[in-house]
């Protein structure tokens, strides 16, 4: 049974940079796609990105230019990183396990496992 | 962004039947497989339907996905006090901004 464990800063001060890592275990690493989301107190959920077993990332284009998704299968983890926090980024952060494939062109991609969560406050 | 439309409430009496719906377009539910997820007050969301109509072991049945076009729907039978939680959508849009894309969520409460 895969687990996910998810730690990182808690409060931080507009632009600074929030790092969350997450911890896999008891599972495959290459097979599945990695993704952080995140909620806003009182709010749904948000597709930040993921990161693939081969390393590759793809990212929500409304944080494109401030966010990265990586990888380190050698110690089962992968991580997120967000630059130039501000109070709008204040939310729930959640690591998730995805599967993703298509068939007949068809795409399927859902969250399996997920993490604890973590709670990021940005506040000056 | 939320660009999948759901209801935002919803409530019934325990052991009545409650239905979400689900809105997309055809870049998103209408040509690609919907997950449905649960989550409980201060907790993680849980994988309740994925593959628009597949549950994962462990799931009762008194859960079920649907779709038809561009709309879903989560049909939750036999209410339990239990169930009260917010209920979310998902799926892949594969637009020119392609990427996850999630429902507004809805609220379920047991009368």
């Amino acid at each position: 049974q895969v687990q996910l464990q998810q730690w990182g800063t808690g409060l931080l001060k507009p632009s600074e940079a929030l790092s969350l890592t997450c911890a896999v275990s008891g599972g495959s690493f290459t097979d599945y796609y990695w993704t952080w989301i995140r909620q806003p107190p009182g709010k749904g959920l948000e597709w930040i990105g993921y990161v693939d077993g081969r390393g590759v990332s793809k990212y929500n284009t409304t944080l494109k230019s401030r966010v990265a998704i990586s990888l380190d299968a050698s110690r089962s983890h992968f991580s997120l990183d967000l630059y130039s926090v501000t109070a709008a980024d204040t939310a729930v952060y959640f690591c998730a396990r995805g599967r993703k494939y298509s068939s007949s062109s068809r795409w399927r991609y859902y969250f399996d496992s997920w993490g604890q969560g973590t709670l990021v406050s940005v506040s000056s | 962004q939320s660009v999948l439309t759901q209801p935002p409430s919803v409530s019934a009496a325990p052991g009545q039947r409650v239905t979400i719906s689900c809105s997309g377009t055809s870049s998103n539910i209408g040509n690609n497989y919907v997950s449905w997820y649960q989550q409980l007050p201060g907790t993680a969301p849980k994988l309740l339907i994925y593959d628009d109509d597949d549950r994962p072991s462990g799931i009762p049945d008194r859960f079920s996905g649907s779709k038809s076009g561009t709309s879903a729907t989560l049909d939750i039978t036999g209410l339990q006090t239990g169930d009260e939680a917010d209920y979310y959508c998902g799926t892949w849009d594969s637009s020119v901004t392609s990427g996850g894309v999630f429902g507004t969520g809805t609220r379920v409460t047991v009368l």
